[in-house]
């Protein structure tokens, strides 16, 4: 399967605790986006990367909150010292740029997290 | 600014009824406009995009039509089946060449035999 994975697809932690999401998208796509879904909510666009470069910042993400494409391939999303408020679903996406965009993104799973 | 509003749901149906789910959108511009399915345990895929005023987007039996006078983009299909039990969402395009998405709230079809 080629399509976008998620690592974990389930976290619990604690409130205070630090936690990390990878995300491995479609290997020929250079754009990387993050979102957030909560209950009964649309997702809610955090931030994106085109290759490594990471070009736009949603205020959504507060500086507890970092995102990183070291390679311009895999991308981890880390919240440091989380609260109770960032339990939701963090969802990843990829979609290709330049004259092969489509408009369309191609969501992977997503990585759900409960902070206790 | 940009945004999305989609009927509440859930949305109850018998098997080969016809279905429609209301879009309607606020935005600056000309965005691109889609509707996106998740599956139960299933990630969200693109059920189906319009780019431009009057377009129609279909797949696989469900049709929507970007109407810019009333802002709209209402997802139909006239027979709906079991297996098209998910929910729905509406979401327009509002960064151009980014990509980037405004989703509605989403709508749960349920689809009973």
């Amino acid at each position: 399967d080629t399509g976008v994975s998620q690592d974990p697809r389930h976290k619990i932690t604690k409130r205070g605790q630090n936690v990390t999401f990878r995300c491995d998208p479609i290997s020929e796509h250079n754009r990387l986006y993050w979102y957030r879904q909560t209950l009964g909510q649309g997702p809610e666009f955090l931030t994106y990367f085109q290759n490594e470069a990471q070009l736009e910042k949603s205020r959504l993400l507060s500086d507890r909150f970092s995102a990183e494409r070291p390679k311009g391939s895999f991308s981890t999303l880390e919240i440091q010292r989380t609260e109770q408020g960032d339990s939701a679903m963090y969802l990843c996406a990829s979609s290709q740029g330049g004259t092969a965009n489509t408009g369309e993104l191609f969501f992977g799973e997503g990585s759900r997290l409960t902070v206790l | 600014g940009n945004s999305v509003t989609q009927m509440e749901g859930p949305v109850t149906l018998s098997e080969e009824a016809f279905l429609t789910i209301n879009c309607t959108y606020t935005a600056t511009g000309y965005p691109s406009l889609f509707w996106y399915v998740q599956y139960p345990g299933e990630g969200l895929q693109l059920l189906l995009k319009a780019t431009k005023a009057d377009d129609k987007g279909s797949n696989k039996g469900f049709e929507a039509t970007y109407r810019k006078e009333t802002t709209s983009f209402h997802l139909e299909k006239g027979s709906v089946q079991v297996s098209d039990s998910a929910v729905y969402f509406c979401a327009l395009n509002y960064g151009g060449a980014t990509n980037k998405l405004i989703f509605g709230t989403g709508t749960l079809l349920a689809v009973q035999p």
